[in-house]
């Protein structure tokens, strides 16, 4: 159990296009969901936290009109990258936490989105 | 404030012999700790996670870490690696029951 799916695994589209990716669990509900980013050879950058039927909550220094991210229902979040430019190109997860007991539950990622912006 | 390191970008190991990932993170409160990896163009997998209790935790695909608070540390270990085992490891500490911090990454290569 514990599956969570990202759609779509690559984009590749011109500069000024906005991208949506979907990050759903599959077999759970998921309180949390959480976006990252990854730099080639690099850690995951935590992008932004969102609850399901709240606002999403923003790390320093990611736009969050740039950075568009909806929690429509326990099972599905969405991240718009809007209005994309080449230096957003990279590569995004999304996780999703369980629902349930305790505060100790792993976080289960998606396989990412490669977003490469021309 | 939190943080998790990983002192290695590599660790180099031949196919069979036991192999260790080094983590080790602030001592900020009392964090859950995680390992996950990653293989090319992945996501993370969850591999373990320590809690509270035995100091060592076993997980998938038979790796496991030991806890040690003295240390403020949590490597990974396996007693014997496999060529499969290849990929990125990722340490990783969750404090007030919602974020998580993950160390810099360590790259696994087991040599047959």
């Amino acid at each position: 159990g514990a599956v969570v799916s990202q759609h779509p695994s690559w984009v590749i589209c011109k500069s000024g296009t906005s991208v949506k990716i979907e990050c759903r669990s599959l077999d759970f509900q998921a309180t949390t969901m959480f976006w990252y980013r990854q730099f080639p050879k690099q850690s995951l950058m935590l992008m932004a936290t969102s609850n399901e039927g709240s606002k999403a909550t923003y790390e320093q220094g990611v736009e969050k009109d740039k950075f568009l991210i909806n929690h429509a229902s326990l099972t599905l979040s969405t991240l718009t990258v809007t209005s994309a430019h080449p230096e957003d190109s990279s590569f995004y997860i999304c996780s999703a936490r369980r629902r349930g007991p305790g505060g100790n539950q792993p976080q289960h990622f998606g396989d990412g989105t490669r977003l490469s912006i021309l | 404030a939190q943080s998790v390191a990983q002192p290695e970008d590599q660790v180099n190991v031949a196919e069979g012999n036991p192999l260790t990932v080094k983590c080790t993170y602030s001592v900020s409160g009392n964090p859950y700790l995680f390992w996950y990896v990653q293989y090319p163009n992945r996501g993370l997998q969850f591999l373990l996670k320590y809690i509270t209790g035995d100091n060592l935790v076993k997980g998938s695909y038979g790796f496991e870490a030991e806890f040690n608070k003295s240390q403020t540390s949590f490597h990974l270990k396996k007693p014997s690696a496999l060529v499969s085992d290849s990929a990125l490891y990722f340490c990783a500490a969750m404090y007030n029951f919602n974020k998580f911090y993950f160390g810099s990454g360590t790259k696994l290569n087991v040599k047959p």
